[in-house]
Parts: structure tokens; C-alpha cells; sequence
């Protein structure tokens, strides 16, 4: 079965530093999908960034960029220059070629003014 | 606002009563998905359809739990005789084809 997991309970970051999340998954596919998504305090999931797996360039949207490490099965988020709205649920999805998500426990980010 | 919708937001009922939620997707998708998230989880993978034919079942959806989408649009999820570890936040998404998934806001469950 696939797994994801994520370490980190709970970050915090200072305004505008860079932190960076960490996700690992288990999985004996060569193709799949990666993502993060974000879910603010009683707001919905928003996606942050995907990965395809066959993709050997890293994905990058604006401030948010991954370090996809196929060999390892590491998949990181790194936020640079974090604002307060980057407070949130960050949560590390994986989705094989099927439809079927598997989600990671969450990391729960606090940015600090 | 055409994101994904969901009705109710909340909803406290008593064990053993019958509730029903409701997810309206974003109208071009044809793929609707029902995760379950409980406090301090990611979301778990309940089901999803393809226009109005489930096609997934996760073996969390026990014969309690039934799920339609009639005219392949809108789609419900209802528990029969609820039980408190039903209790959680039921998220739908919807999405075009296998492209990325869009959630809504989520209806929270409370069963006393």
C-alpha cells in the first residue's frame, strides 16, 4: 500500500525566510503525481504545487518549489521569502495513475511576524 | 463563485439518526471524489464517480455509508444509523478527467 509521511508535526518560519517542509512516500510505481496541498484554519484544501514523477525538473509556482528526489522518495515544499498568509495545514499527496489520493498526516506552519 | 460547494457546513446529530451531505463540483468536471478527515489526519479516500458511475469504493466505506451522483452532477453522501467515531470533516473534490483535484469546504459531522 501506498504511504506518505510527514515528519514534521508543526514549523514555524520568521516573515520572510525561507522554511522548508519534508515528505517521503512509499511506493513501487515508476508513474504517479505528487502534491501539496494547503489548508488554511477553516478554509478549504488550496493546491500548492504537483510534480509528475517522469518530470526530472523540479516544480516551482511563485514562491513555492519542491525538491523531488525520485531514487530517495523524498518530496519537499520549500517556501521562500513566508508571509502571515502562508500560515497553515500543509499536507503531501500522492496519486498514482488512477484517481485514489494518499495523504500524509500534515504539517501544521506558523509563520511569525 | 464557481469552486467546489458543499451543504450542509455543519451538522450535529445524535447516534443513530440518518444524515445526508451534499457536493455540487465545479460544473465542467467529471470526476467527484469523498474524503473523510478526521482531527489531526489527512484526508482519507472514501469514493469517487465518473460522471454518474462510482467507480471506487475505499474498504472505509462500510455498507453504512452510500454515496450517488444521479445525473452525474451533483453528488450525495449519506451515513445511516451514525455512530460517533463518524465524526469528522467530509471533503468533496471534483476534477476534469485525472487533472488536479478541487476541494470544498468541507462539511463537519458531529454525531453526540
Amino acid at each position: 500500500a501506498q504511504t506518505v509521511t510527514q515528519s514534521q508535526p508543526e514549523m514555524s518560519v520568521q516573515e520572510a525566510e525561507t522554511v522548508t517542509l519534508s515528505c517521503t512516500y512509499d511506493t513501487s510505481e515508476s508513474d504517479y503525481y505528487l502534491f501539496w496541498y494547503k489548508q488554511p484554519p477553516s478554509r478549504q484544501m488550496i493546491l500548492v504545487i504537483r510534480q509528475e514523477a517522469y518530470k526530472q525538473q523540479n516544480a516551482t509556482e511563485n514562491r513555492f518549489s519542491v525538491n523531488f528526489q525520485k531514487a530517495a522518495k523524498s518530496f519537499s515544499l520549500k517556501i521562500s521569502d513566508s508571509q502571515l498568509g502562508d500560515a497553515a495545514m500543509y499536507f503531501c499527496a500522492y496519486r498514482r495513475g488512477g484517481n485514489q489520493f494518499y495523504f500524509g498526516t500534515g504539517t501544521s506552519l506558523t509563520v511569525i511576524p | 463563485d464557481t469552486g467546489v460547494s458543499q451543504d450542509p457546513r455543519h451538522k450535529i446529530t445524535k447516534r443513530g439518526q440518518n444524515v445526508t451531505f451534499r457536493c455540487d463540483p465545479i460544473s465542467e468536471h467529471n470526476r467527484l471524489y469523498w474524503y473523510r478527515q478526521t482531527l489531526g489526519q489527512g484526508p482519507e479516500f472514501l469514493t469517487y464517480f465518473q460522471n454518474e458511475a462510482q467507480l471506487e469504493k475505499s474498504r472505509l466505506l462500510s455498507d453504512r455509508f452510500s454515496a450517488e451522483r444521479p445525473k452525474g452532477s451533483f453528488s450525495t453522501l449519506e451515513i445511516q444509523r451514525t455512530e460517533q467515531g463518524d465524526s469528522a470533516m467530509y471533503l468533496c473534490a471534483s476534477s476534469f478527467g485525472s487533472k488536479t483535484q478541487y476541494f470544498g469546504p468541507g462539511t463537519r459531522l458531529l454525531v453526540l
